[in-house]
């Protein structure tokens, strides 16, 4: 299986300040048909997960401009532009590459 | 409006089985591919198994297999999780998600929660 590997595990940020999540597969997440299945989910206390980005890059409607995705092959990142109260959650990192589908460990956001 | 929506959990004893439903609205159900997706307490998210739109493709992770079944009937929207064998270890809160681009998409149901104890 493909091991999703996130870091920091917990991230203290101060708002208003940027904030970047790192994700890394074991294998390339690049697909034979040329996309990249590595999408990003934020997890609020009480929520259902939501997703932000997909395809690396792509956001998702109604996901404030703030975030952004980035990144290639093995390595990726969640970037955070300026961080509000309402950015506090767990973040997960999604492969949908190659089967078995695996989530990265998770990344705690909390405010400082 | 995506809408989907958990049912039948609950508590029970090692070994006991439970058969969760998720019902869809609001899109093309039956063309559409359908996960679980669990999270354990205290734990991260984790694929469970995925189902095409057919039915006849099924996918499920190494610890549930030959435990959980999963089937679906379009005509009324509806995917099943049929849960055997359970084990304290499958105790979480079990998503409905449906497919996106491949893996999980956008839309997830609010989770019904399975707790398995003596």
């Amino acid at each position: 299986d493909v091991v999703m590997t996130q870091s920091p595990r917990s991230l203290p940020v101060t708002l208003g300040q940027p904030a970047s999540i790192s994700c890394r597969s074991s294998q390339t997440l690049l697909y034979s048909d040329g996309n990249t299945y590595l999408d990003w989910f934020q997890l609020r206390p009480g929520q259902s997960p939501r997703r932000l980005i997909y395809k690396v890059s792509n956001r998702d409607s109604g996901v404030p401009d703030r975030f952004s995705g980035s990144g290639s092959g093995t390595d990726f990142t969640l970037k955070i532009s300026r961080v509000e109260a309402e950015d506090v959650g767990i973040y997960y990192c999604m492969q949908g590459t190659h089967w078995p589908v695996t989530f990265g460990g998770g990344t705690k956001v909390e405010i400082k | 409006q995506v809408h989907l929506v958990e049912s039948g959990g609950g508590a029970v004893q090692p070994g006991r089985s439970l058969r969760l439903s998720c019902i869809g609205s609001g899109f093309n159900f039956s063309s559409s591919t359908m996960h679980w997706v669990r999270q354990a307490p205290g734990k991260g998210l984790e694929w469970v198994a995925v189902i095409s739109y057919d039915g006849r493709t099924r996918y499920y992770i190494d610890s549930v297999k030959g435990r959980f079944t999963l089937s679906r009937d379009n005509s009324k929207s509806t995917v099943f999780l049929q849960m055997n064998s359970l084990r304290p270890d499958d105790m979480s809160l079990y998503y409905c998600v449906r497919g996106g681009t491949s893996g999980p998409g956008k839309y997830w149901g609010q989770g019904t929660l399975v707790t398995v104890s003596s």
